[in-house]
């Protein structure tokens, strides 16, 4: 099956400063690449995911990258807010039309630190 | 607030229990999942429902069962707890578990088995 590595489990940055998250997949298959963000005592939050057929997606202060060759993909946020403290998990499936679809795999996670 | 709701927020029982979760997906999505969460072992789907359908399966223990009713509500039944079943258990929804699909997570159940 599926296995997701994510590093590094913790990131402390100054406010302001930019973070980055990395993630790899095992299953070349995996063609559906969602980040969450998950706070204290809730939910994860789905932030921006990326599909196979596209390299890179930018959402305001949030982009992600893919690369399907080595099969790795990136969290970028820029302009770190005190709110951006959170846990973030990446996430790999596969996601197949009009058939089966499978359940995310997830990261270990890597708690964000955003220093004032 | 995704729109997937959960209940009960908090549940406490002994080893040797039943207990049942219970999450109501998203207006108009069709399809369900089930998701454990705990330190060791992380964020773990177990099992998704499509319209009243498995669809798939993943880490799900045969003391777990899950159906997703005619009105679409799902319910996770654990049986013969353990104490290593104390965990978050996430219910997520989509509009149909296809292609195009983002999974849309509740604010989860605690459970924990004393």
């Amino acid at each position: 099956g599926e296995n997701v590595e994510q590093h590094p489990s913790t990131l402390s940055v100054q406010e302001g400063d930019s973070a980055v998250i990395k993630c790899t997949y095992s299953d070349s298959a995996s063609n559906y690449f969602p980040w969450y963000k998950q706070e204290l005592g809730k939910g994860p939050q789905l932030i921006i995911d990326i599909r196979s057929n596209v390299g890179e997606k930018k959402d305001q202060r949030i982009a992600v990258t893919l690369n399907k060759t080595a099969k790795h993909f990136s969290l970028h946020i820029t302009e770190t807010q005190p709110e951006d403290s959170a846990v973030y998990f990446c996430a790999a499936s596969i996601n197949v039309w009009g058939g089966g679809a499978d359940g995310l795999t997830f990261g270990k996670g890597t708690h964000l630190i955003i220093q004032p | 607030d995704s729109g997937v709701t959960q209940t009960p927020k908090h549940l406490i029982t002994a080893t040797g229990q039943r207990v049942t979760l219970r999450c109501s997906p998203r207006s108009g999505d069709l399809s369900v999942y089930w998701y454990q969460q705990s330190l060791d072992q992380g964020l773990q789907f177990l099992i998704q429902y499509y319209n009243g359908e498995e669809r798939a399966k993943g880490n799900i223990l045969e003391r777990f069962s899950a159906q997703q009713f005619p009105d679409l509500h799902s319910e996770l039944n654990l049986s013969s707890l353990e104490l290593g079943d104390s965990a978050l258990y996430f219910c997520a929804s989509s509009v149909d578990g296809g292609v195009a699909d983002t999974q849309y997570f509740g604010p989860g159940t605690r459970l924990t088995v004393l």
